[in-house]
């Protein structure tokens, strides 16, 4: 079936404006996370939902990042006044299980976000 | 918190030797130790994992050791093939948290 899917793949923000990044999990894949990855770095964790609770939001850097699940499958990450700081690759991952870390993470293909 | 280092950051091997790259964690409560890895441009993949209460793993020519006691992990890709250049990185997951390593930047040289 398919898997993850991001979109768009790629968004360039002009400082201050506002972007919102989606992603759509593998069906049924009931956990679902966000994570900010910066050049030659590792991915940082954001957040984690469960179905549609967000249960987890402590990696979120500041309140300007905002995410949702309302339905619990797509998820939307969304970045009110954008900074150049914010430039990373956005990835977004899903499991099948409620066990966070207990089942194999699949990842989307990330949005590069590039804040001019 | 927890901290996860990764070594070497680059690492260049001549293709058919092996590659070991090693992580350590600092927080003993981790107990699952994924490795990812990631082309250039591409997703992060799940290539093995380990839990804590075994030592080693083996999938064909990918193998992870574990040393809880040293708090340090190891993935070895042995007869390495041009298709294995890519980064690769470890993670630590304690108490619900996954912390990743900055990568490592597997060469496989001709």
């Amino acid at each position: 079936g398919a898997g993850v899917s991001q979109s768009p793949r790629y968004k360039v923000a002009k400082r201050g404006q506002d972007v919102a990044l989606r992603c759509d999990p593998i069906s049924g894949h009931v956990s679902l996370f966000w994570y900010q990855q910066a050049l030659g770095q590792g991915p940082e964790f954001l957040t984690y939902f469960q179905n549609e609770a967000q249960l987890d939001k402590s990696g979120l850097p500041s309140d300007r990042f905002f995410a949702e699940r309302p339905e619990g499958s797509v998820s939307t990450l969304k970045i009110q006044r954008t900074q150049q700081e914010d430039s990373a690759v956005y990835l977004c991952a899903s499991t099948a299980s409620l066990g966070r870390y207990t089942d194999t993470q699949y990842f989307g293909p990330g949005t590069r976000l590039t804040v001019l | 918190g927890e901290n996860v280092e990764q070594h070497p950051s680059t690492l260049s091997v001549q293709e058919g030797d092996s590659a070991v790259i090693k992580c350590t964690y600092s927080d003993s409560a981790s107990n699952y130790f994924p490795w990812y890895k990631q082309e250039l441009g591409k997703r992060p993949q799940l290539i093995i994992d380990i839990r804590s209460n075994v030592g080693e793993k083996k999938d064909q020519r990918i193998a992870v050791t574990l040393n809880k006691t040293a708090k340090h992990f190891s993935l070895h890709i042995t007869e390495t093939q041009p298709e294995d250049s890519a980064v690769y990185f470890c993670a630590a997951i304690p108490d619900d948290k996954i912390i990743f390593g900055k990568g490592t930047r597997l060469h496989i040289l001709p």
